[in-house]
Order: structure tokens, then sequence, then C-alpha cells
């Protein structure tokens, strides 16, 4: 079980360009989302999904997408990066059921910089 | 709308010490629920301990626990017997528990923890 995975590790991109950051969980958890974590600023939720097919904005949604074409990956799209997207970014999976119980189980992030 | 404050944002302690890191919640709801994560600088937010609003008794998990008031709307975790190893930054969160397809955790901006030796 390797839980939720991303990918990269960090990246560096220059203002304009595209990129998207990879995440895969092996839990079939149907809920999954995206965080961006900025100093002073916790955790805000960007987008989420509670399964295949389904997504919805968070909070600071503006400047990316996502789409869930499988339970198992959710797919974070910056299509043109600005340097105010610098920034730490989590996925997070849980099951979805009926229980606001359950635990969040975070991958190790994505370090982002534009320049 | 739900709102998490934690209200240090930095606190140390001396190894083997206990500390207890505050967190207050403000909601209209009667059933949720309230977590403890943990993130060390490996940046890994790990689950420390979760507690249901409608239970009375408060959460332990080993060296963790926490001091759960509901009426005054208060969560607060002591970490007992500290050792390097838990200095991280410890986030509260708080998830509704109603049925529906979007229970988001909200947030506190968390308390940077420091052990020192």
């Amino acid at each position: 079980n390797a839980g939720v995975t991303q990918t990269p590790k960090f990246q560096v991109l220059k203002t304009g360009q595209s990129m998207t950051l990879q995440c895969a969980q092996d839990m079939n958890h149907e809920y999954m989302s995206w965080y961006r974590q900025d100093p002073g600023m916790g955790l805000r939720l960007i987008h989420y999904s509670v399964g295949a097919g389904i997504t919805d904005q968070g909070e600071v949604p503006n400047g990316y997408n996502v789409s869930r074409s499988t339970t198992e990956d959710f797919p974070l799209r910056l299509l043109s990066a600005a340097p105010s997207q610098t920034s730490v970014y989590f996925c997070a999976s849980r099951p979805f059921g009926t229980s606001g119980s359950y635990e969040q189980y975070f991958g190790p992030g994505t370090r982002l910089t534009v320049t | 709308a739900q709102t998490v404050t934690q209200s240090q944002p930095e606190m140390s302690v001396q190894e083997a010490e206990t500390v207890t890191l505050s967190c207050t919640y403000d909601t209209s709801e009667s059933d949720y629920y309230l977590f403890w994560y943990k993130q060390p600088p490996s940046r890994q937010m790990i689950l420390v301990i979760r507690q249901e609003a409608y239970k009375q008794q408060n959460a332990t998990e080993n060296r963790f626990s926490v001091n759960f008031q509901k009426a005054a709307k208060s969560f607060s975790l002591k970490i007992s017997d500290s050792q390097l190893g838990d200095a991280a930054m410890y986030f509260c969160a708080y998830r509704r528990d109603h049925a529906g397809n979007n229970r988001k955790l909200i947030w506190g901006l968390g308390t940077s923890l420091a052990v020192n030796p």
C-alpha cells in the first residue's frame, strides 16, 4: 500500500508555463482533494472530488483545473502559472461514506516555485 | 460558517515536559469531529488524534490527549513527556457530520512546536 503519492516533489516554473501535479492513491478512497499551504495562511482547499467524474471547487480554485477520470488519480493542472501560485501543494484522500470521522491521508507534498 | 482558531503561532517545551496547544472553534452544529494533525519538517501531514463531538470522554493516544470542552468550543492538545520528534507544526481541524457530498475539513493556521533538549 503506497498510500497517497504525489509527483514531482519539487518544481520550478516560469510565469505563463503550464504543468500538471500528479496525485494517486491506492486505498480505493472516493474523496480526494488538493490543498495549498502558504506561510501564515494554513491549508486552503483548491478543488475536491467525491468520486470519478465528480469535481467541485474549494476556497481558492482560480488558476487551477482538476479532473477525476479514475478513482485512483486526481491531477491538478496549472494552465498559466503565476508567481502567486508559488506554494506547497498537498493531495489528500479519504473514504467518502456517511461518517465524518474518517481520517484524511496526505501525500508528501509538491513544492512549486513560479518565477 | 465554521472557523477554527489556534491562538498560539509558536510554542516551546523542554524535553520530557508537558505542553498544551490551544484550539477553539465556532460552529452552530451539534454533531461534528475534531482532529489534530502533526506536520514535521518532512511536511508529511499525520493524524495525531480525533474526537467525536457526541463523546464526552476525551480522546487519548499514548502521550497525546485532548481536553474537549464542547460548551466552550475548545479542543486543546496535551503532549506529555515531550520528545524531540514531537517538534512540528500542529494543526487543529473541524469537520461537520451531516450527510452530504461535501464534508470539508476546516483548518486552523497551526502552532509551531519546538522541543528543547
